[in-house]
């Protein structure tokens, strides 16, 4: 199956500083996908971007399929961004998730 | 809009005791359905996949099942629970276009289960 790895694995930030979250994956894909995960265990979903670049907000993410990564931007982070952020990819079915990058912001 | 729920949100059980995780969507029809179980706060890790009614694909040999009766509705189950079956579980959906599956989609994820087995 296809392997997804996230890094770092852990990152602290002093509160307004950015940041780059990178995904590598090992085989074509048809779906990337960011998430957060909140301290609450919820979900969210950030991007859905299997190539290109979007931005929401303070979060940008670009993705270069024919080298298969990802990078995901937090830019002037807010303690609200602490988390775990990841990555996911599919190619058919089945999404397989990263093991993710836990982020804690400092005020 | 769609909304996808799952109950209970926290249990513990003893070992050896059944289990039972409900998952249902709303707002949809014909989900793709899926168990994820996350330990150690790190890494969703797939149990399983639905397409449809009754048709249930299992990612990984363990102590689980699931069913789909309902279109709508996907059941995590267990006969008898072991102490590594700890975790959070999240039950998810997404619907599929076309022949490449996500194309297009993204997946949708509920509120998750806290399983503390004892």
């Amino acid at each position: 199956g296809i392997q997804v790895e996230q890094s770092p694995p852990d990152l602290i930030l002093q509160e307004g500083a950015n940041s780059t979250l990178r995904c590598n994956f090992s085989d074509s894909v048809n779906n990337l996908q960011w998430f957060h995960q909140n301290p609450w265990g919820q979900l969210i979903n950030l991007f859905y971007i299997p190539s290109g670049t979007k931005q929401n907000g303070r979060l940008s993410a670009t993705t270069v399929a024919t080298e298969r990564y990802s990078l995901l931007y937090i830019s002037s982070s807010q303690t609200t961004d602490s988390g775990v952020y990841f990555c996911a990819v599919a190619a058919g079915n089945k999404l397989t998730f990263g093991g993710g990058t836990r982020v804690l912001v400092k005020p | 809009s769609q909304t996808i729920h799952q109950w209970p949100a926290t249990l513990v059980q003893p070992v050896g005791s059944p289990l039972s995780l409900e998952c249902t969507v709303e707002g949809t029809s014909n989900p793709n359905l899926y168990w994820y179980r996350q330990a150690a706060g790190r890494g969703l890790q797939l149990l399983f996949y639905s397409v449809g009614i009754g048709q249930i694909s299992s990612e990984v040999p363990q102590n689980l099942s699931a069913s789909r009766p309902q279109d709508r509705q996907f059941i995590l189950s267990s006969k008898k629970l072991l102490l590594s079956d700890s975790g959070f579980y999240l039950c998810a959906w997404s619907v599929l276009t076309g022949v490449t599956g996500f194309s297009g989609n993204t997946i949708y994820f509920g509120e998750g289960s806290w399983l503390t087995v004892v």
